[in-house]
Order: structure tokens, then sequence, then C-alpha cells
């Protein structure tokens, strides 16, 4: 199983569409989580961190489940700016002693259309 | 106040060449971590350091890579005798403490390697 796991995308979708991002991640030790955007060929940049009582920012709601170790990502009345890959990321926690270590996911590109 | 730089951007290299990828960290920032990504992949966590000692490098090739970050001067992630499949993009982060949470890690913009 891979330590951090998200939906294959990508997802087209037009402009004001409701889009949900999924993820797992495998690491029972990871105590933090974040989504981050990568645009192409840029480096990536928080979106968000995820708590476990879930958190919103503007269209974009987070929701962390640690019991099935579960992650999303909702952005709502999308934007053509949102265009971009959406990356899951957790932290290593104290798993192989590893420090500041996070764990990325592939990433799901979302292309907005109008 | 200027971010993470990284040098150089972009770097072409022949197969057996040696890459030398620099990044100086945020002002005041003195944790600095490098990361790789191959093409459709995501970032991988290589190594990292502070001044003058690498805490872990757990992520790292056990060949041809390495990396340090001296007293005076940036980080320096060094590879050697360059292969196509060391063709990706390679990020660097600071941090001003130890950042367990990932909370206070901030990217440079990245320097991509291609061989050819």
């Amino acid at each position: 199983r891979k330590e951090v796991e998200q939906d294959p995308g990508p997802f087209n979708v037009p402009e004001g569409a409701t889009v949900a991002f999924n993820c797992t991640y495998s690491n029972s030790a990871s105590q933090s989580f974040f989504w981050y955007r990568q645009d192409c060929r840029k480096e990536p940049k928080l979106l968000m961190s995820v708590y476990s009582s879930g958190n919103e920012d503007g269209r974009f709601t987070a929701q962390l489940n640690r019991a099935s170790q579960y992650i999303s990502l909702l952005i709502r009345d999308s934007k053509l700016s949102d265009s971009a890959t959406y990356l899951c990321v957790v932290n290593r926690g104290n798993y192989g002693g590893s420090q500041g270590n996070l764990i990325f996911g592939k990433g799901t590109k979302l292309s907005v259309k109008p | 106040n200027a971010g993470v730089m990284q040098n150089p951007r972009h770097l072409v290299r022949r197969r057996g060449q040696e890459a030398r990828l620099r990044c100086s960290p945020m002002k005041g920032h003195s944790h600095v971590y490098w990361y790789r990504q191959l093409p459709e992949e995501g970032l991988k966590f290589m190594v990292y350091l502070q001044k003058e000692n690498i805490i872990d490098e757990s992520g790292m090739p056990k060949e041809r890579f390495s990396a340090e970050f001296p007293k005076e001067g940036p980080s320096i992630l060094r590879i050697q005798q360059v292969v196509r499949g060391d063709s990706a993009a390679y990020f660097c982060a600071s941090s001003p403490r130890q950042d367990r949470s990932g909370n206070t890690i901030y990217f440079g913009e990245g320097s991509w390697l291609t061989v050819v």
C-alpha cells in the first residue's frame, strides 16, 4: 500500500462545479495533514492544513478521519484559477525517526473549464 | 523578504557529468530539506540538513548523491555521474526550526534537471 494515495484524476469540471478530492494514508503515526496546490512546473504551495474537527477557508473545506486514515478536500463554486494539481500531504510523525519529513501523494489534476 | 532561492532553475547535463544544485534558505532559517519530483510522481523526501550537519538522509540514493549545508553559503545537492533517471525537479525547502509538523516549511521554486 502506498503511503499516501489519491484519486488518480484528472478531473475536468465546468466553472461553478463542486469537486471533491479524496486521500488515504497508511502511516498511523502521522500527526499533521495538509493539502498543497501545485501548478505546472512550479513549486508546491500550501493550500490549507487539515484539522480533526474539519476546517474551511472560503470555498475550500478539508476533512480528516483519523480512524479510517482518510482526508478530503472539497472545492465549491470552482474557478478557472483553481486549475492545478492538488497534493495530499502528511508528515511522517515519529516513524523511522525522521523529522520535518513530508510524504506527498502523487496529486490529482483538476481542470476547470469555462 | 526573499523566499527560498534555488539555482540554477534549469540545468542540462550529459550522462556522466556532475550536477550541482544550490539552495539559499529564507532569512533566519537554519533547516533545509531537499525533495525530488520525478515526472508524473509526487515529491519524495531526500535529505534534511542543519548548518554543517546532515540530520536525516534516509531518502538519499546510496550512490552518486550527496548534500551539504556549510556554515557559510547555500546548501548544495550534488549528483555525480548523472544518468537519465536523475532527470527530475529538485525542490529545496527551509524552516526556521526543526519542523516536526510540516507547518513551518517553505518551498523554493525548484531546479529542473534534464540529463541528455
